[in-house]
């Protein structure tokens, strides 16, 4: 079953704007991940942010984390055309072992030149 | 070799035929994983691999899949007389630390008829 639900499930936006993605989980975390999917192709790793962190930037990519809420973003600052791709989050459980990956539905991130 | 493989890249079948797919992770991964992901939808963990021991199995995988990994090198999932819903992309992944990100193949995109 899927653990996390993203918002919204399509976005679209104009090159240069910014872009923002939620997640929402249901159980306790050690770590939450976004990836990136290009249309059928294998998914990319962007950022991790473990359970005690609240904010991480890499590139024009900056991820927050409310472990209260249960709930992260993903914001992707001067968004380009090459953004285009479906985002998802992921989040490795507390309670289970071997780090796998418990995957949302994923938004749809559309950046139109 | 810098990245997760994974052959074929696409595979067309007839229900109840049998079907193996292959996968070869980044050579100094232990960890191996399996997810499948149908249209529109995230990846669902299907089981993973510490070097070669089968640590984790969803229950999504049936009887009629098994997965191997001799030698803790590269793996293979076996799909036994295969289903329409068993259409999809099988994804494999490989990491190296626990908790740590994991890093995707391109898939190995099934076809039933």
């Amino acid at each position: 079953s899927q653990q996390g639900e993203e918002d919204p499930q399509a976005l679209s936006i104009q090159e240069g704007e910014n872009a923002t993605m939620n997640c929402s989980y249901k159980t306790s975390i050690n770590n939450l991940q976004w990836y990136r999917q290009n249309s059928g192709r294998g998914l990319v790793h962007l950022i991790l942010i473990r359970s005690n962190e609240r904010e991480k930037h890499s590139g024009r990519l900056r991820v927050t984390l409310d472990t209260s809420k249960k709930s992260s973003s993903l914001l992707i600052t001067a968004s380009r055309a090459a953004d285009t791709a479906s985002y998802f989050c992921a989040t490795v459980l507390r309670e289970t072992s071997g780090s796998r990956l418990t995957f949302g539905e994923g938004t749809q991130l559309t950046v139109n030149p | 070799d810098t990245g997760v493989s994974q052959d074929p890249r696409h595979k067309i079948t007839k229900r109840g035929q049998n079907v193996t797919f292959r996968c070869d992770p980044i050579s100094e991964h232990n960890r191996l994983y399996w997810y499948r992901q149908t249209l529109g939808q995230g990846p669902e963990f299907l089981t993973y691999f510490q070097n070669e021991a089968q640590l984790e199995k969803s229950r999504l995988l049936s009887d009629r899949f098994s997965a191997e990994r001799p030698k803790g090198s590269f793996s293979t999932l076996e799909i036994q007389r295969t289903e329409q819903g068993d259409s999809a992309m099988y994804l494999c992944a490989s990491s190296q630390v626990t908790y740590n990100e994991q890093f995707f193949g391109p898939g190995t995109r099934l076809t039933v008829l």
